[in-house]
C-alpha cells in the first residue's frame, strides 16, 4: 500500500537551516509528483511546490522561492525539502502528499518544526 | 493567486442531520475539458488531510456516499448526509486548476 513516511519534529535556531524528509513506498516513487504543503497553528493550508523525482523538475509558490528547496534521491524513494533563513514565521508542520491526476491523494504524517533560540 | 473562501457551519451539528459547506473560488474552476478543479479534503483531529471529493462532485475511492459535491464554477457545495462522529474535523477546498494551488481556510465541523 502507498505510504508517505516522514522524518521527526525539529526544533531549529532562527537563521538556520532544516531539510526534512518524505520516504515514499508502495508505488514507483519516479511516476508521480512530490507537493509539500505547509499548515501554520490553527491555519489552513498551504501549497510550497512540487517536485517530479522522475527527471527532478521543479516549481515553486512565488511565496516560497529562496525560502524551500526540494530535491529527491530516486535511489531512496525519498523527497526532501530544505527550509533556510528560519524565522518564527517558518515554523508549522509540513506535509508532503502525492498527486495522482488533479488532487494529492497520499498524505506524510507530518512534520512539525519549531524555530525557537 | 485564486482566493478561496469558505463558509462557516452552525456548529455543533447533532448527529443524523446533515451539513453543508461552501466554498467560493475568485476565478471559475471550471476548465476546457468541462472538468472542473475543485477538491474537498477532511483533516480529523491530529491527522493528515484526506481526499474526499475531486473535479467537484466524484468521490474518491473508498469514501462514503454520505458525501456528495455539487456547484458551478464559482461555487460549491460540500454535502454531509447524516452527519456522524468521525464527520468531525476541517474540511478544506482547494483548487487545482492554476498555480499555486491554494486552499479555503477550512470548515470545521464539531458534532453534538
Amino acid at each position: 500500500q502507498v505510504q508517505l513516511q516522514q522524518s521527526g519534529a525539529e526544533l531549529v535556531k532562527p537563521g538556520s537551516s532544516v531539510k526534512i524528509s518524505c520516504k515514499a513506498s508502495g508505488y514507483t516513487f519516479t511516476s508521480y509528483d512530490m507537493h509539500w504543503i505547509k499548515q501554520q497553528p490553527g491555519n489552513g493550508l498551504e501549497w510550497i511546490g512540487w517536485i517530479y523525482p522522475g527527471n527532478g523538475n521543479t516549481k515553486y509558490n512565488q511565496k516560497f522561492n529562496g525560502k524551500a528547496t526540494l530535491t529527491a534521491d530516486k535511489s531512496s524513494s525519498t523527497a526532501y525539502m530544505q527550509l533556510s533563513s528560519l524565522t518564527s514565521e517558518d515554523s508549522a508542520v509540513y506535509f508532503c502528499a502525492r498527486r495522482s491526476q488533479y488532487y494529492f491523494d497520499y498524505w506524510g504524517q507530518g512534520v512539525m518544526i519549531t524555530v525557537s533560540s | 493567486d485564486i482566493v478561496m473562501t469558505q463558509g462557516a457551519l452552525p456548529n455543533p451539528v447533532p448527529s443524523g442531520e446533515s451539513a453543508s459547506i461552501t466554498c467560493q473560488s475568485s476565478k471559475s474552476l471550471l476548465y476546457s475539458d468541462g472538468k472542473t478543479y475543485l477538491n474537498w479534503y477532511l483533516q480529523r483531529p491530529g491527522q493528515s488531510p484526506q481526499l474526499l471529493i475531486y473535479w467537484m462532485s466524484t468521490r474518491a475511492s473508498g469514501v462514503s456516499d454520505r458525501f456528495s459535491g455539487s456547484g458551478s464554477g464559482t461555487d460549491f457545495t460540500l454535502k454531509i448526509s447524516r452527519v456522524e462522529a468521525e464527520d468531525v474535523g476541517v474540511y478544506y477546498c482547494q483548487q487545482f486548476l492554476e498555480f499555486p494551488y491554494t486552499f479555503g481556510a477550512g470548515t470545521k465541523l464539531e458534532l453534538k
